[in-house]
């Protein structure tokens, strides 16, 4: 079955760092772009960041809102991608969820990252 | 970026009811491959969104077929054809033809 799994939220203080991390199963990696979107609590979505295939040469894009201080990355041999955060601020707080475009659209369960000092 | 006006906000509905939730662009969706990229999630309380409609039309694999969408350009419609309770959530409708990605704002179905 197609899975995606996220890890490594939790809290921290303003400007410090986190990364978090989705792990894919059940359908061809290395084929789909790969998507951060973000919920902050009681309001709707919100896409953070975007990574594409290696024939795209793993072209990134971000939001403005994140630009400058998050990072995506995937590893195709792991089915793996990541969101790398730095600098984080308390409008960041928020679930975070990975998704793929490929068939069905599969998401994730979520991440919650708290900011606060 | 691309901004999507969902209507109405709230929704509410009785059981078997048939109801109908807009989604207006502030651009067109159609892309220059001929495709549009207008899709619909639904978020259940207290879970992550999943795919029902996708390029406007297209029913996901599973989902009952009570739901149906519609339209072009800039105007699209998601229409439930007999409300059940397990349809209760937040549906969104989300674009792809433009970069960034938008979604929009939410349209939360609940019972009346």
């Amino acid at each position: 079955a197609v899975q995606l799994v996220e890890s490594g939220g939790g809290l921290v203080q303003p400007k410090e760092s986190l990364k978090i991390s989705c792990a894919a199963s059940g359908f061809t990696f290395s084929n789909a772009a790969m998507y951060w979107v973000r919920q902050a609590p009681g309001k709707g979505l919100e896409w953070v960041a975007r990574i594409r295939t290696k024939p795209n040469n793993y072209a990134t894009y971000y939001a403005d809102s994140v630009k400058g201080r998050f990072t995506i990355s995937r590893d195709d041999s792991k089915s793996m991608v990541y969101l790398q955060m730095d600098n984080l601020k308390t409008e960041d707080t928020a679930m975070y969820y990975c998704t793929a475009a490929t068939t069905g659209n599969p998401w994730g369960q979520g991440v919650m990252v708290t900011v606060s000092s | 970026d691309v901004v999507l006006t969902q209507t109405p906000p709230t929704l509410s509905a009785t059981i078997g009811q048939s109801v109908s939730i807009s989604c207006r662009s502030s651009q067109s969706l159609l892309h220059s491959n001929g495709n549009t990229y207008l899709h619909w999630l639904l978020q259940r309380p207290g879970q992550s969104p999943q795919l029902l409609i996708y390029s406007v039309s297209r029913l996901e694999s599973g989902v009952p077929n009570r739901f149906s969408g519609s339209g072009s350009g800039t105007d699209f419609t998601l229409k439930i054809s007999g409300v059940e309770a397990e349809d209760l959530g937040v549906y969104y409708c989300v674009q792809g033809t433009h970069a960034p990605w938008t979604f929009g704002g939410g349209t939360k179905l609940e019972l009346k």
